[in-house]
């Protein structure tokens, strides 16, 4: 088992550019979510997904759009990129939404936007 | 407010001590899990314990202990004899109800932890 990937591992936009970050995991688990990572703010909730065609707003969904078409993908667009979208992304999925469900996390993003 | 609180952004500790990371919590919920990871410098996330809201006893896990107050709302994380491996970042999380149908870990800031020889 792969678990949880991520591609692609770095990219560089320019501002204004467009791009999606693919997460595909292979543990058939319901709940999947995307996270960003910036210096002295931990993990910060973008979209989350409790199941296929499903999602939601997290803390932080202001720019990102978010689709769950296949249980095993979850996939975060960026209509126009922004510098303050420069972080580490990282997917994560869980089998469901008890509170005792460990969340696995993909290897993440590292996007800059110039 | 703050839901995961970590006051510590780093820790020194010498190989072989013990160290103590703390975290507080904020929640209504009654049914809430709490969990800690570690990011080495490589960047992934490493799952490294778990206790659920209803357990009694404090889980282990090898030299990992979560010491849970559950009427204090903290859940500090117990490092028994430091290794020199065990320098990373550390972070608490809580997973709670979010929106409306859901759940999700939401995390602290991280403390950096640093073990010297």
């Amino acid at each position: 088992n792969a678990g949880v990937t991520q591609t692609p591992k770095f990219r560089v936009l320019k501002t204004g550019q467009s791009m999606t970050l693919l997460c595909a995991q292979d543990m058939n688990h319901e709940y999947m979510y995307w996270y960003r990572q910036d210096p002295g703010m931990g993990l910060r909730l973008i979209h989350y997904s409790v199941g296929e065609g499903t999602t939601a707003k997290g803390e932080v969904p202001d720019g990102y759009n978010v689709s769950r078409l296949k249980k095993q993908n979850f996939l975060l667009g960026l209509e126009s990129a922004a510098p303050s979208q420069t972080s580490v992304y990282f997917c994560a999925s869980s089998y469901g939404g008890r509170a005792s469900y460990e969340q696995f996390f993909g290897p993440g993003t590292r996007l800059t936007v110039l | 407010a703050q839901k995961i609180t970590q006051t510590q952004p780093g820790m020194f500790v010498q190989e072989k001590e013990a160290v103590t990371l703390d975290c507080t919590y904020d929640t209504s919920d009654q049914s809430y899990g709490l969990f800690w990871y570690k990011q080495p410098s490589s960047g992934e996330m490493i799952f490294l314990i778990y206790q659920g809201s209803y357990d009694e006893q404090n889980a282990t896990e090898g030299r990992y202990s979560l010491n849970f107050q559950k009427a204090r709302k903290s859940a500090n994380l117990v490092i028994s004899a430091s290794q020199l491996g065990d320098s990373a970042m550390y972070f608490c999380a809580m997973r709670e109800r979010w929106g409306q149908a859901g759940t999700a870990l939401i995390f602290g800031k991280g403390t950096t932890l640093s073990v010297s020889s």
